[in-house]
């Protein structure tokens, strides 16, 4: 099974900052990686699949990047509406099943 | 609005079984692979099942294998998992999902959730 690590599992950042978060997986996963938002009490939301192209209507200051095993997803401007956790998602292995990282849990200073 | 709707969530004793649902508003459910999600506090969210959209392909998580069934009925734009021998780890929030394929790889990604329906197993 491929496993994904994110860091930080939790964050706190003031509005208008830069923040990034990095999800690692165990093995090659070329660019089948996807960002997910998820708001507390709400379902997982969408942002980036492809591990950098972004959802339709999704903000742009949402960007990701990354192959292989390392990638990275960054907000350039932090907003008081992107408070809740983000979730990679890796689907290489996508027929078999999927996987996700344990989540990186944003605050708002 | 585009929604998928889950119901069929209840609390239920080891070894139980439930059938939960999952219907389609303003999309038509027959055209893709849905998939079953669940998340849970401490394991966080893990892929359960997928079935393609005409039913003739599903796989599991090996979890689950031989106690859970997918299901669809394109004519009731419905999804359906049957979930028996439940056990305590079973327990978490499920949310039924639609498959997003985005190029020719036959991969695809989750563009469209349902709020989830709780299921609790315990005694």
């Amino acid at each position: 099974d491929i496993q994904l690590t994110q860091s930080p599992s939790f964050l706190s950042a003031s509005v208008g900052d830069r923040v990034t978060f990095t999800c690692r997986a165990s093995q090659d996963i070329s660019t089948y990686l996807a960002w997910y938002q998820q708001k507390p009490g709400k379902a997982p939301k969408l942002l980036i699949y492809s591990a950098s192209t972004l959802q339709r209507g999704v903000p742009s200051r949402f960007s990701g990047s990354g192959s292989g095993t390392e990638f990275t997803l960054t907000i350039s401007s932090l907003q008081p509406e992107d408070l809740g956790t983000y979730y990679c998602e890796q689907i290489y292995t996508y027929l078999r099943g999927v996987t996700f990282g344990g989540g990186t849990k944003v605050e708002i200073k | 609005e585009v929604q998928l709707v889950e119901s069929g969530g209840a609390v239920v004793q080891p070894g139980g079984s439930l059938r939960l649902s999952c219907a389609g508003s303003e999309l038509t459910l027959g055209h893709y692979t849905m998939h079953w999600v669940r998340q849970t506090p401490g394991k966080g969210l893990e892929w359960v099942s997928l079935i393609s959209g005409d039913g003739t392909s599903t796989n599991y998580v090996d979890s689950v294998k031989g106690r859970f069934a997918i299901s669809r009925d394109n004519s009731r734009n419905s999804l359906y998992l049957q979930m028996n021998s439940l056990r305590t780890e079973d327990s978490a929030l499920y949310y039924c999902a639609k498959a997003f394929y985005y190029d020719g790889s036959g991969r695809a990604v989750f563009d469209v959730w349902g709020r989830g329906t709780m299921v609790t197993v315990s005694s």
